[in-house]
């Protein structure tokens, strides 16, 4: 089956500090990859997507690249900011076209401090 | 603001109330779910609505009841909850089909307490 599997949290860091988040993933198929955050108050909004082995999902600083041969996602961003702390969900979808089956992680809560 | 909206944010409920959550999406999407948050547990799809039609109910207890009575509501009707049941219930929606982009939109949750 398909299922995803993150570090436990929590991570705390001081600001400008170098992040890795780890995830890995199982799938049948080919899936998507997708990183979510949920900020304080807020409902989970996505963060990056790989569709593909060797992609490279990035925005706000923040990077992950979709390997199959380790069958991982790890979240990465080398200069933390304050604003980034939230939690962070690693996410698989194995169908192209619908949003009917993703498998969410359990989250990793992110603190910054200054 | 994403457009999708819950209302309410935070309910606390006895086990033998009746309440209902609500979701409204103002983005045209043609699918909507309700996910449940809890503490250290992935996210848990409860149920699935494309074009208004039920495709996925995930083994959900029968104490929780969806409506879908057209493309832009969806409600979750709760009875006879157990305490277990407290937690973050999240709406999202999506454009299913090509137009896919991989992005789940998700509301900022309705926070529920059973006493």
């Amino acid at each position: 089956g398909n299922s995803v599997t993150q570090m436990e949290g929590p991570v705390t860091l001081s600001e400008e500090a170098f992040l890795t988040i780890n995830c890995t993933y199982t799938a049948t198929g080919y899936p998507s990859l997708f990183w979510y955050v949920q900020y304080p108050g807020e409902g989970l909004q996505l963060l990056l997507k790989a569709t593909k082995a060797d992609d490279k999902g990035s925005n706000k600083g923040f990077e992950a690249t979709y390997r199959k041969e380790t069958t991982s996602f790890h979240l990465e961003k080398g200069s933390v900011q304050v604003s980034d702390s939230a939690v962070y969900f690693c996410a698989l979808s194995d169908l192209p076209n619908t949003g009917n089956q993703f498998y969410f992680g359990t989250g990793t809560s992110l603190t910054v401090i200054p | 603001e994403t457009g999708v909206t819950q209302t309410p944010r935070h309910l606390v409920m006895g086990m033998t109330n009746k309440k209902s959550l609500k979701c409204e999406q103002h983005l045209g999407h043609n699918a909507m779910y309700w996910y449940k948050q809890s503490a250290k547990k992935p996210l848990e799809l409860m149920f699935v609505y494309n074009f208004k039609e039920q495709t996925e109910n995930n083994s959900v207890p029968s104490r929780f009841s969806p409506e879908c009575p057209n493309s832009s509501h969806l409600f979750l009707h709760l009875h006879t909850l157990q305490p277990e049941d407290s937690a973050l219930y999240l709406c999202a929606s999506s454009q299913e089909g090509v137009s896919f982009t991989g992005e789940l939109f998700f509301g900022e949750g309705s926070r529920l307490t059973v006493l």
